[in-house]
């Protein structure tokens, strides 16, 4: 099974500055269809995870331009540029290139400071 | 509005059953693959299993196979999930999710609030 590692586990942010979350996967996410099937989802405490970004940097409607997604291969970057306080929350990576199982970064908690 | 509904969940001993519900409304609901993903206390998200869109495939997580089934009902826009042989180790809240409607599409798009599953004596 494909491994996702984030780092960091836990990053509190100053309102207005920017973050960023790092996700690294045990092999290529390069599906044979040439798409790469990661994407990011974000979960408030007590709510169900929302899908933010997939295919590494597609926003889903409705997601603000402030979250950005980039990378390669195994290497992927959740970025957001400026941080409002109802980001807050848990960030998961998550790989559906192979399947089954779809498999899922430990999480990395946003905090404001 | 994409609506997923879970209901089914509750307190049962270790060995015991239990059956998911995951009632969808707002899309076309035999157009999408079905998931349950589910969340242990305080940890992260771990996807148990996955049905096609006319039910003719099923997919699980290792550690369900064999003791969960995942079915549906088209008619009823309506997911399932039969827990049997419930283990500690599988309380959580249980979400439905949208899985893909194509083979290129992203799954998850889509998650209901989720319903507790508690196993213990």
């Amino acid at each position: 099974d494909i491994v996702l590692t984030q780092t960091p586990l836990s990053s509190p942010v100053t309102l207005g500055q920017p973050a960023s979350i790092s996700c690294r996967s045990s092999q290529s996410l390069v599906h044979s269809d040439g798409n790469t099937y990661l994407s990011w989802l974000h979960q408030r405490p007590g709510q169900p995870p929302r899908l933010l970004i997939y295919k590494i940097s597609n926003r889903l409607y409705g997601v603000p331009d402030r979250f950005s997604g980039s990378g390669s291969g195994t290497d992927f970057t959740l970025k957001i540029s400026g941080v409002e306080a109802e980001d807050v929350g848990v960030y998961y990576c998550m790989q559906a290139t192979q399947f089954p199982p779809y498999t899922f970064g430990q999480g990395t908690k946003l905090e404001i400071k | 509005d994409v609506q997923l509904v879970e209901s089914g969940g509750g307190l049962v001993q270790p060995g015991g059953s239990l059956r998911l519900s995951c009632a969808a409304s707002g899309f076309s609901f035999s157009r999408y693959r079905m998931g349950w993903v589910r969340q242990a206390p305080g940890e992260g998200l771990e996807w148990v299993a996955s049905i096609k869109q006319d039910g003719s495939e099923k997919y699980y997580v290792d550690s369900v196979r064999g003791r969960f089934t995942i079915s549906r009902d088209n008619a009823k826009n309506s997911l399932y999930l039969q827990m049997n042989t419930l283990k500690n180790e599988d309380t959580a809240v249980y979400h439905c999710a949208r899985d893909r409607e194509y083979s290129d599409s992203s799954p998850f798009d889509c998650w209901g609030q989720g319903t507790l599953v508690r196993v213990s004596s």
